[in-house]
């Protein structure tokens, strides 16, 4: 059973027109975390929350958000998509911020901005 | 600059031959975890090195975290095709804002 759910699995935005992604757990991990992977790179970290604690990475363009209602989902928005956006964006939970837990990966969601 | 190295970058092998890629860190790392990413897919966790000088085994895959925990290695034995994907190396320090760190990974094919 899939623990870490992104959706949707493919997404078509227009240049500048707001668009969020989902993503849902099932496995009560405090730490939820969004990266952003473009073609034949590592993931590169955009942010994460330890509960209800914001976390952004310095060079997290302004036009990146993210929300987190509740313990089970987050979600990313990026108000003005540009081309150079489009990517996988993989969101991932750990149970601990310690950094000596596993991170659990969705399976990310492709996004193309035309 | 990149804080977390790997290399090779990409590694073609030929069924059955062994596969090693290196992770090096620019700082003392608290621990160090590897995933494999298969195409199309997404990163799927493999272990993680809490001591220096460590190693584990996971059958054909051998993990080792150097004596100063600033590098690490994964090698395969014996490759098989459905090791096709890409490794990463994932560092975890202080120093990187209590935060995990990706190498580039290495990306291998496994030709039959």
């Amino acid at each position: 059973d899939a623990m870490v759910i992104q959706n949707p699995r493919y997404q078509v935005t227009q240049f500048g027109k707001p668009v969020t992604l989902s993503c849902s757990q099932t496995l009560n991990h405090n730490v939820m975390y969004w990266y952003q992977q473009k073609s034949s790179q590592a993931p590169k970290l955009l942010f994460h929350y330890y509960d209800k604690d914001f976390n952004n990475e310095a060079d997290t363009p302004d036009n990146f958000q993210s929300r987190r209602p509740n313990t089970s989902f987050c979600f990313l928005d990026i108000r003005s998509p540009g081309l150079g956006d489009a990517a996988m964006y993989l969101c991932a939970t750990s149970s601990s911020f310690v950094g000596n837990t596993e991170a659990f990966f969705g399976q990310g969601t492709r996004l193309t901005v035309v | 600059g990149q804080q977390v190295m790997q290399i090779p970058q990409y590694q073609h092998v030929q069924e059955g031959e062994d596969f090693t890629t290196y992770c090096n860190s620019s700082t003392t790392l608290s621990n160090i975890q590897w995933y494999k990413q298969r195409p199309g897919g997404h990163p799927v966790f493999l272990i993680q090195l809490v001591k220096s000088g460590e190693v584990k085994k996971q059958k054909r895959l051998t993990f080792q975290f150097g004596e100063a925990k600033k590098n690490s290695s994964l090698h395969i034995t014996a490759t098989q095709t459905t090791d096709v994907g890409t490794y990463f190396c994932a560092g975890f320090s202080d120093n990187y804002g209590q935060n995990f760190v990706f190498g580039p990974g290495t990306r291998l094919s496994v030709l039959p």
